[in-house]
């Protein structure tokens, strides 16, 4: 298996601009959750779907974020308009009920 | 303030030394795993550990379980550059289904 895959790798953007994130879980895993990585509040969950249904987005703020899980192996995050204190790595997991596998992350930058 | 506290934030050491990191809590988890992250990279899961007092071993790495199952620690002995990387504890809270809360992190940096 591959693994979990994000793309990109690598997003640089302007202020206002939307950026779409996306995810590719593990096959047959059936959680996936987003995570935001910064220095100074280290792993935060946004959201997480269970059979691609929403299971919590209390971490995600609503206003600007919004994530989608069309099928069981494509997920997406979405910021719109983006903003500097977006500024992150964020990381995808798939999950069978156990232990997280992470996909490496796409970090973001908005100017 | 976090769910999970882990100390210290950053431990530099010398090859061949030991050393403690500590992940606490005033919750009760149903279960606590320990990732290790590497820089451009995801965590990477290390160990789950499910029961109070606990005590797993991988290699040179043990992992326990507090008795209350609200607390963990994770020794390296004799430790290598390898072993640098940022280590994050993670937990699952009773009756929060498959969601994780991590602590902050500890980096650790080994020195040849």
């Amino acid at each position: 298996d591959a693994g979990v895959i994000q793309s990109p790798r690598h997003e640089v953007t302007e202020m206002g601009q939307e950026v779409t994130l996306r995810c590719k879980p593990i096959s047959g895993h059936d959680y996936l959750f987003w995570y935001r990585q910064t220095m100074m509040q280290g792993l935060e969950l946004l959201v997480y779907f269970n059979n691609k249904a929403v299971m919590d987005d209390s971490g995600m703020p609503k206003d600007r974020f919004s994530a989608k899980m069309p099928n069981a192996s494509f997920s997406t995050l979405k910021i719109q308009p983006s903003e500097p204190r977006d500024s992150a790595v964020y990381f995808c997991a798939s999950s069978l009920a156990g232990p997280y596998t992470f996909g490496s992350g796409t970090r973001l930058t908005v100017v | 303030t976090q769910l999970l506290e882990q100390s210290p934030q950053f431990l530099s050491i010398q090859e061949g030394e030991n050393l403690t990191v500590y992940c606490n809590s005033s919750s009760v988890f149903s279960s606590l795993q320990w990732y290790r992250q590497e820089p451009g990279e995801g965590p990477v899961l290390l160990v789950t550990v499910v029961t109070g007092g606990e005590v797993k071993k991988l290699k040179r790495l043990t992992f326990q379980f507090g008795d209350a199952r609200k607390d963990s620690s994770l020794h390296i002995t004799a430790a290598q550059p390898g072993d640098t990387g940022l280590y994050l504890c993670a937990g699952r809270v009773v009756a929060a289904g498959n969601k994780l809360t991590f602590g902050g992190g500890t980096r650790v940096l080994v020195k040849p």
